[in-house]
């Protein structure tokens, strides 16, 4: 059983304030990691797939980290602002067939 | 991006009554979809893999008489929850797959929230 894990499990900030997650993966049999952003109500939204050790990816005010050797990637968020509260999932994948292990997910509060 | 529809986006239903779930890819075709579930406070877990023209490959666990998959368009799979009870009720989210070149990626529908009363 593959284990995904991400840290906090929900977080509290003020706008403008700057933010990070954690994904934890495993670091064997790595294909790829994804993070999405699932607002409430929605689907959730691809924000980055990343598939090299050292792999540094950037959307905005958003961008990701990944360490496939330790197995973790971080999310950053510069300058939060209250239309990023949503949840943000991270995914692992092992092959090239899409089968994605997610794990529970980090909600970000953004108070104004 | 790729657009995928799923219907209904909630449904309440009686207990040994089937429930049908569609997934549409809208402006893509998917050769591959995928259902999840999700119960309070846990992560998306992969129930099938649902490949067009083919039978549905369940993880371990899934019933495969009881969550009867069918992928019979390159842009409908449907899910149908046979004869559900109230432990059937979670949140179902279905996935489809487009190719990016050297990674595929997944969309996903707006999921649907089953309460079995």
């Amino acid at each position: 059983i593959l284990n995904v894990e991400q840290s906090p499990q929900s977080l509290h900030v003020q706008e403008g304030d700057s933010t990070n997650f954690t994904c934890s993966f495993p670091s064997s049999n790595f294909y790829a990691l994804h993070w999405y952003r699932w607002e409430t109500a929605k689907s959730p939204e691809a924000l980055f797939v990343m598939t090299l050790n050292g792999d540094e990816k950037k959307k905005g005010r958003i961008s990701a980290t990944l360490n496939t050797k330790e197995g973790y990637s971080y999310l950053y968020i510069k300058g939060s602002q209250p239309e990023d509260s949503a949840t943000y999932l991270c995914a692992f994948e092992v092959g090239a067939n899409s089968k994605l292990t997610f794990g529970k997910g980090i909600t970000l509060s953004v108070r104004p | 991006g790729a657009v995928v529809s799923q219907h209904p986006s909630w449904v309440i239903c009686k207990s040994g009554t089937s429930v049908k779930i569609e997934c549409r890819s809208l402006d893509f075709q998917a050769t591959t979809m995928f259902w999840y579930r999700q119960f309070p406070k846990q992560s998306l877990m992969l129930m099938a893999t649902s490949n067009e023209g083919s039978k549905a490959t369940y993880e371990q666990g899934v019933e495969k008489d009881k969550f009867l998959i069918n992928h019979a368009s390159l842009t409908l799979s449907t899910l149908t929850v046979t004869s559900a009870h109230p432990e059937d009720s979670s949140f179902y989210i279905c996935s489809a797959t487009a190719s990016s070149g050297i990674y595929t990626e997944a969309f996903f529908g707006q999921g649907t929230r089953l309460t079995v009363v």
